[in-house]
């Protein structure tokens, strides 16, 4: 099975940089995601790790360490439209659609 | 390219009831998920449909099922509706592409459960 954690909640400002971080313990691994899920709306892609290391997407971020078990998103230049819901997913090594998402961290950006 | 569809976008049921909550993949997608958020736990896998047929199953109980049409468009049944049934039900299309697997989400449907 797949057990993920991320923090419940965090608050960070306008301009500022945050790190949301991720944790697994996982039966296969084969990839993990970070989705964007504004309240109300349906979750969005931001990224996809399947390789150790940083991947960079314009302000935001993805680092995956797979000896570790860990991952974290890295926003910067914080934008009030960042708050959100930031969802760890982890997929899974069977070759099949099968991914399983962490409970989210809600980001809150205040000015 | 047209996103992921859901129909009918809210609804409104009581106990006991039954439901049937449609999904229409981007084109060209062939896997459809289906997941159930509630405030409390989250994102949860419900299944996953691949050419009719279904791949994996979360833990759910029997009143939930589902199907797949040849065209990959998906439905979801929920029979015996109770209170707990209340959530946003999200369905997600992919290609099944090994390499990035990622899933695009529809709007959902809210069920309300009275």
């Amino acid at each position: 099975g797949q057990n993920i954690d991320q923090p419940t909640e965090m608050t960070a400002t306008e301009g500022a940089i945050v790190q949301i971080n991720c944790t697994y313990q996982t039966s296969g691994f084969n990839g993990l995601f970070w989705y964007q899920q504004h309240a109300g709306e349906a979750p969005t892609f931001l990224s996809y790790n399947v390789l150790d290391g940083l991947e960079e997407k314009g302000r935001f971020s993805s680092f995956l360490s797979r000896s570790k078990g860990y991952s974290y998103l890295l926003l910067k230049e914080l934008q009030m439209k960042d708050s959100a819901s930031y969802l760890c997913a982890v997929s899974d090594a069977g070759g099949y659609q099968k991914v399983t998402f962490g409970t989210g961290t809600k980001l809150q950006v205040i000015p | 390219k047209a996103g992921v569809t859901q129909t009918p976008r809210y609804l409104i049921k009581t106990r006991g009831q039954q439901v049937t909550l449609s999904c229409s993949p981007i084109s060209g997608h062939r896997s459809v998920s289906w997941y159930q958020q509630t405030p409390g736990q989250g994102l949860q896998f419900l299944f996953e449909y691949f050419s009719e047929t279904q791949r994996n199953k979360g833990n759910f109980p029997g009143r939930f099922s589902g199907r797949q049409f040849s065209n990959s468009r998906s439905e979801m049944n929920v029979s015996t509706l109770e209170l707990g049934d209340s959530a946003l039900y999200l369905c997600a299309s992919s290609i099944e592409d090994r390499v990035t697997d990622t899933q695009y989400f529809g709007p959902g449907t809210r069920l309300t459960v009275l």
